[in-house]
């Protein structure tokens, strides 16, 4: 049972365009979700996160939504460059943000972004 | 800071054998994390070590442990390598800031392969 999902394996967008990558889950104790964006051979980065209490963080160019009563959460590029071409995963924790400690992430499977000059 | 590092950064070995995978991670963090991401299964926890003590386990068999040192360093060991355990195995330490939140930060990872 896949408890966050993200259902586009790629996405192709247009240099200065924006790109929203979409994550769906199902636990409804998850309560802290983070963006990792990934290169070939390389570990995941961390781009940006948003805790249960909120329903937008932004950091420069990247802004993450969440709506709890859909179960879903979206990262928007703005403007989408050719660098930001990767893999970009959603990943969730449960309890992290109460200091509860449950230091496991579970993630999507991925979205391939590829930005065209 | 350093990042989080990993060695070997990549290994080949044969079924039936064992492999032992070290991460170092940056410095002042105490929980290390490893995973496991394949093709067909996405990134997937393995277990999380703090304080020389594992306090969180993903679902995989017991061939798969681990163990954190004194200085926060940590080995995951595969014993009797199958073939489905080629993959790249990524170990992440974290950190909780003063608000309680906690981000993970990955290494370049392991690539094992299995023949």
């Amino acid at each position: 049972d896949q408890q966050v999902k993200q259902n586009s394996p790629s996405l192709s967008v247009q240099e200065g365009r924006i790109s929203i990558l979409n994550c769906d889950y199902t636990n409804s104790m998850f309560d802290y979700f983070l963006w990792y964006k990934k290169y070939p051979a390389e570990g995941p980065t961390f781009l940006i996160s948003i805790s249960s209490i909120k329903d937008k963080n932004e950091d420069g160019r990247f802004t993450v939504f969440l709506n709890k009563s859909a179960k879903h959460l979206s990262l928007h590029i703005v403007p989408s460059q050719p660098g930001d071409s990767a893999v970009y995963f959603c990943a969730a924790s449960a309890g992290l943000y109460s200091g509860a400690g449950s230091y496991q992430l579970t993630f999507g499977k991925g979205t391939k972004l590829s930005v065209i000059p | 800071k350093a990042g989080v590092t990993q060695t070997p950064r990549y290994l080949i070995k044969t079924r039936g054998q064992q492999v032992t995978l070290s991460c170092s991670p940056i410095s002042g963090h105490r929980s290390v994390s490893w995973y496991q991401q394949t093709p067909g299964q996405g990134l997937q926890f393995l277990f999380e070590y703090f304080s020389e003590t594992q306090r969180n386990k993903g679902n995989f068999p017991g061939r798969f442990s681990g163990r954190q040192f004194s200085n926060s360093r940590s080995e995951m060991n595969v014993s009797t390598l199958e073939l489905g355990d080629s993959a790249l195995y990524l170990c992440a330490s974290s950190w909780v800031d003063q608000r309680g939140q906690e981000t993970q930060y990955f290494g370049p990872g392991t690539r094992l392969l299995v023949l």
